[in-house]
């Protein structure tokens, strides 16, 4: 059971445009520590894919996007490309846990 | 380029000791913490701790006190992680990753690289 809750899987079609939602609580995204976000294909390291609630890194597209109100955070993905097609976890810290915490991950599937 | 390269697949009996290493290159070994997550099959990720590359201080996830060890050899830039008293449930692919910004270290931090994670396989 992971501290941050997503949903198990998303899909969309080529163009279309996903958003992936990542649910804590009131001792880590709702304490304000950043989100962050990574994309992971099977066999791969993982990749960071927005810091800080809503920074890309050089090098990410700009179809890429992040959010975080309250206790949520959102990755949107717009222009879904097949290459988008892996595996996408949230990342913050927990102060109840003194760590860092993970979602469960959500599987992107492009139709 | 910053990279991280680890150590080859393992493959342990129970109750046995495994130690991973992860090689740093392209940037000052010293100034990023370097953090240890696990993905068991079919699971998500799951942070173990870090280590201080700089002083070899460490701080370990709850679950993992008692059996985990990271250390590192900054001659060699590498940062180990050995568990023991390995069970089944331990075999998982375990990654190493860089905590940035370069320079800090709080709840703030997120990883970047990553290294390409080695699978530990406990079975009797």
């Amino acid at each position: 059971q992971s501290v941050l809750t997503q949903p198990p899987s998303v899909s969309g079609a080529p163009g279309q445009r996903v958003t992936i939602s990542c649910t804590g609580s009131s001792s880590n995204i709702g304490a304000h520590y950043d989100v962050h976000w990574y994309q992971h294909l099977p066999g791969t390291a993982p990749k960071l894919l927005i810091y800080a609630n809503s920074n890309r890194p050089s090098g990410v597209p700009d179809r890429f996007s992040g959010s975080k109100s309250g206790t949520s955070a959102s990755l949107a993905i717009t222009g879904l490309q097949a290459e988008d097609e892996a595996d996408y976890y949230c990342q913050s810290y927990d102060s109840s846990l003194s760590g860092w915490v993970f979602g469960g991950g959500t599987k992107l599937s492009v139709l | 380029q910053v990279q991280l390269v680890q150590s080859g697949a393992e493959v342990k009996k129970p109750g046995a000791s495994v130690k991973l290493s992860c090689k740093a290159s392209g940037y000052t070994f010293t100034g990023n913490y370097m953090h240890w997550v696990r993905q068991a099959p079919g699971q998500g990720l799951e942070w173990m701790g870090w280590i201080n590359p700089n002083n070899g201080g460490t701080n370990y996830a709850q679950k993992f006190q008692g059996r985990v060890t990271m250390t590192r050899d900054t001659s060699i830039t590498t940062a180990y992680m050995e568990l023991s008293s390995l069970r089944s449930d331990d075999t998982a692919v375990y990654y190493c990753a860089r905590a940035s910004p370069a320079g800090t270290h709080g709840p703030y931090n997120w990883f970047d690289p990553w290294g390409q994670g080695t699978l530990v396989t406990v079975s009797s």
